[in-house]
């Protein structure tokens, strides 16, 4: 099945602080989505983003599907932003969707 | 907005029990899914179900685990005899499209004692 590698496991940042979390895949895919997921354990959708960028606030997203890869931007990070940040993926080959998850970022940001 | 929802948000029980798990997918999609997450590990696919059968199981979804859309509004996970290992956040998704964007409930995290 496909692999998916996340980059770095894990990322201490200072409020206000800016940083880059990274996803790597290794087969084509067609859909690519970030998640967050918070103390409570819930999975909250950031971008649903198989190709190109998207701005949702504070957060941005870029996806190179030729290259195999996504990149998650975080600006101006709040201690709400804590938590384990999930890229997964959809294989091209699979017509019934199933998500391929890598093994996360832990991000914590200190006051 | 249109959202997943996920009852019980936590379930206690003793090894070898059954549980049924329940989610109520976004009203117009047709494909569901569950996952599950082991504490501290991540996210694994465990079915994929389309129009009223199984699509996709992965190695995990043995004879164990059954899934049904017993009405049109409720898709269940049924454990028939659970183990320690059992023990995890189970997430239900649904989309609207078989490669589309999927959106995840809450999540029910299953205690086997």
């Amino acid at each position: 099945g496909i692999q998916v590698e996340q980059s770095p496991p894990d990322l201490i940042l200072q409020e206000g602080a800016n940083s880059t979390l990274r996803c790597n895949f290794s087969d084509s895919v067609n859909n690519l989505q970030w998640f967050h997921q918070n103390p409570w354990g819930q999975l909250i959708n950031l971008f649903y983003i198989p190709s190109g960028t998207k701005q949702n606030g504070r957060l941005s997203a870029t996806t190179v599907a030729t290259e195999r890869y996504s990149l998650l931007y975080i600006s101006s990070s709040q201690t709400t932003d804590s938590g384990v940040y999930f890229c997964a993926v959809g294989g091209s080959t699979d017509s019934w969707g199933k998500l391929q998850f890598g093994a996360g970022t832990q991000v914590v940001v200190t006051p | 907005e249109p959202e997943v929802t996920q009852t019980p948000s936590h379930q206690v029980t003793q090894m070898g029990q059954e549980v049924i798990l329940r989610c109520v997918p976004i009203s117009n999609h047709l494909y569901f899914y569950w996952y599950r997450q082991i504490l501290g590990q991540k996210v694994e696919f465990l079915v994929s179900f389309y129009n009223n059968e199984i699509s996709e199981k992965s190695e995990i979804f043995d004879d164990q685990f059954s899934v049904e859309r017993p009405d049109g509004s409720n898709f269940t996970l049924k454990i028939r005899s659970t183990k320690l290992e059992d023990s995890a956040m189970y997430f239900c998704a649904s989309g609207g499209q078989g490669a589309g964007e999927q959106f995840f409930g809450p999540g029910t995290r299953l205690t086997v004692l």
